[in-house]
């Protein structure tokens, strides 16, 4: 079976500084994981995925997040958070069984104050 | 990102009755699938098409049904509504015409209450 977490339910960070937005999994082959972001009364826009290769994966709207294999985490990350960033973001793995399906986390409200 | 519609984009519905959510994408992808987002569990698939005619279920499929009889379009039902099924339901799509891992693109979503 595979899952991940969020561990945060609410992250706050000031405009400026950086954000961490943190996601663990557990698959029991090798994972392909995804963070997507959801801005109020929408849908949720792609971000970027790690499939193989660097353990830095760069995304939409200057976000990263960094793959570390012994510590099962997948972190989204940003340099300098911008108001705009406040939303719900969300980290999901694929199905291992080879069907194209994502489990998703419970999601982390990131809220930047001005 | 794809283009992806779902209607209605609001329902409110009585418990007992049949529900029919549709979505629409015009992309030519050949997956398609139905999530539902309550809080504290993220989104759950409910069920999933691979193809014309071809579905299959997911995490939390009692008391739903789908049909796929064109590639654009995929429909969720609820056959007899429970207060349980109030949800914000998602339409995504993916290509399914690559070996490669696929992004899935998701709709705007239905907001359904069951009274």
């Amino acid at each position: 079976a595979q899952s991940v977490a969020q561990p945060e339910d609410q992250v706050n960070v000031a405009e400026g500084n950086p954000l961490t937005v943190k996601c663990t999994y557990s698959v029991s082959g090798n994972p392909y994981l995804f963070w997507y972001v959801q801005y109020p009364n929408r849908g949720l826009q792609f971000l970027l995925k790690y499939i193989t290769g660097d353990n830095l994966v760069k995304g939409s709207y200057g976000f990263e997040a960094e793959f570390n294999k012994s510590q099962t985490s997948f972190h989204l990350k940003k340099p300098s958070a911008l108001v705009s960033d406040s939303a719900l973001y969300f980290c999901a793995v694929r199905d291992q069984t080879g069907a194209n399906n994502l489990f998703f986390g419970t999601g982390t409200r990131l809220t930047v104050i001005p | 990102d794809a283009g992806i519609t779902q209607s209605p984009r609001h329902k409110v519905t009585e418990t007992g009755t049949p529900v029919t959510l549709r979505c629409h994408q015009t992309e030519n992808h050949r997956y398609m699938y139905w999530y539902r987002q309550d809080p504290g569990h993220g989104l759950r698939l409910i069920h999933y098409s691979y193809g014309v005619k071809d579905t299959d279920k997911g995490e939390v499929s009692d008391g739903y049904s789908v049909s796929r009889s064109k590639t654009e379009d995929f429909l969720l039902t609820l056959e007899s509504a429970t207060s349980s099924q109030t949800s914000v339901y998602f339409c995504a799509t993916s290509s399914g015409q690559t070996r490669e891992v696929e992004t899935q693109y998701f709709g705007p979503g239905t907001r359904l209450l069951v009274l």
